[in-house]
């Protein structure tokens, strides 16, 4: 199983400034690769698929790139409705893995 | 407009079964399958397995295997997962997601509210 993990674990920023989330696969994922963020209570939503591609709704502050085993996701001035948990998903490789997640907070 | 409307929460116990219905209106069923993801609390996620709303094909997560059975009612646009042999670990949040008709290799562009399972005796 291909293991992602994600860092740091939590990340502190202040609204305004930029966010850089990073995401290792432990082997090659080419380019299939997606952000989910997600805020207490609330289910998963779709940022960016195909490590790049933003999904429907996603402002153009949100940002992915990388291929192979690395991988960002790049926010690039933060708003408060930013500041949630986000998880980073491979699906390559059968079966498909999510990452344990970085907790982006309001510093 | 998309929507996954997942049924309500559950409280099971040890040993017993639950079914979670994930129903689709809002697009074409058929066009698309259905992936079960779970998290437990405060935890992360994890991929249980999928169904192709188009052809009733299904692969599931090896962890799940035996355990799980995921099917769908394409007459009402329904997904349903049952999960048997309720243990204390498999309290958490059940949600359904959308993704590829063709394969179980893709991500999730909706998800369902959740569904909170409770195991507990």
């Amino acid at each position: 199983e291909i293991v992602m993990t994600q860092s740091p674990a939590t990340l502190s920023v202040s609204p305004g400034e930029r966010a850089t989330l990073s995401c290792r696969a432990s082997q090659s994922v080419t380019s299939n690769l997606a952000w989910y963020q997600q805020k207490p209570g609330q289910a998963p939503r779709l940022v960016i698929y195909g490590a790049s591609t933003r999904a429907t709704g996603i402002p153009a502050r949100f940002s992915g790139s990388g291929s192979g085993t690395e991988f960002t996701l790049t926010i690039s001035s933060l708003q408060s409705e930013d500041f949630a948990v986000y998880y980073c998903q491979q699906y390559n490789h059968w079966p498909q893995s999510f990452g344990l997640g970085t907790k982006l907070e309001i510093k | 407009q998309v929507q996954l409307v997942q049924s309500g929460a559950e409280v099971k116990k040890p040993g017993a079964s639950v079914k979670v219905s994930c129903k689709a209106p809002g697009y074409t069923f058929t066009n698309y399958g259905i992936s079960w993801v779970r998290q437990a609390p405060g935890q992360g996620l994890e991929w249980m397995g999928w169904i192709s709303d188009y052809n009733g094909n299904t692969n599931y997560a090896q962890k799940f295997q035996g355990r799980v059975t995921m099917t769908t009612d394409t007459t009402t646009s329904t997904a349903y997962m049952e999960l048997r042999s309720l243990r204390s670990d498999d309290t958490a949040v059940y949600y359904c997601a959308r993704g590829s008709k063709y394969q179980e290799l893709y991500y999730f562009d909706y998800w369902g509210q959740g569904t909170l399972v409770t195991v507990s005796s």
